[in-house]
């Protein structure tokens, strides 16, 4: 089946620094891509939705300002939390669409961010 | 707006037991219903899915049967295994390419020996 990747796999840093993560569909193109924080037993809550060329678009309460997102080719998005803060902490997971005419979405293992 | 619901858990089984999990929706329209599974260490994958009415999902040995009049989706399995550990994910979306899945928060099931 097709592949997303994410890395880093975890990443710990300190409080004020930015962190960013890199979400790669392996071996489909990807036009859309979504990212998701998922917090412990808590469900995936979608943060903003990537198109390939365009701005993203971000789910309401989600500061753009704070969580930068970039799709700049077919195959690439990558989640910049800027200034990050102990409140940031927790599990952030990326999926990508077939641009296909099956348009699944798959899902990347996740980037577990943990801010001192 | 959309919502889906899963059953508290975590769940425990004895290998070979049945298993229900029960997920319930709320959306406008007719959505598309989904399975996602999380093994651990790795991301979600699909499962299942029923796109109408009727609709049964299968895979793996794994069942759902997308309930309008219920407005369910319940997964089952006659017969569970060890490696069936993992957590588990109820999620619709809306009609469109662009639509969006709305999930639940999901189940850990543990399969024991």
């Amino acid at each position: 089946g097709a592949v997303v990747s994410q890395h880093p796999s975890r990443v710990i840093c300190k409080s004020g620094t930015s962190v960013k993560i890199e979400c790669r569909s392996l071996d489909f193109q990807a036009t859309t891509m979504f990212w998701y924080r998922q917090f412990p037993k808590q469900s995936l809550m979608l943060m903003a939705t990537s198109n390939e060329g365009s701005k993203a678009t971000y789910e309401q309460g989600v500061e753009k300002d704070k969580f930068l997102i970039n799709h700049a080719s077919l195959t690439l998005s990558t989640l910049t939390v800027t200034s990050a803060h102990p409140e940031d902490s927790s599990f952030y997971i990326c999926s990508a669409r077939d641009v296909s005419a099956s348009g699944n979405q798959f899902f990347g293992p996740g980037t577990r961010l943990t801010v001192l | 707006g959309d919502s889906v619901t899963q059953m508290e858990g975590p769940v425990t089984l004895s290998e070979e037991a049945f298993l229900t999990i029960n997920c319930t929706y709320t959306a406008t329209g007719y959505p598309s219903l989904f399975w996602y599974v999380q093994y651990p260490g790795e991301g979600l994958q699909l499962l299942l899915k029923a796109t109408k009415a009727d609709d049964k999902g299968s895979n793996k040995g794994f069942e759902a049967t997308y309930r309008k009049e219920t407005t369910s989706f319940h997964l089952e399995k006659g017969s569970v295994q060890v490696s069936d550990s993992a957590v588990y994910f109820c999620a619709l979306s809306g009609a469109g390419a662009n639509s969006k899945l709305t999930f639940g928060k999901g189940i850990t099931l543990s399969v024991r020996p």
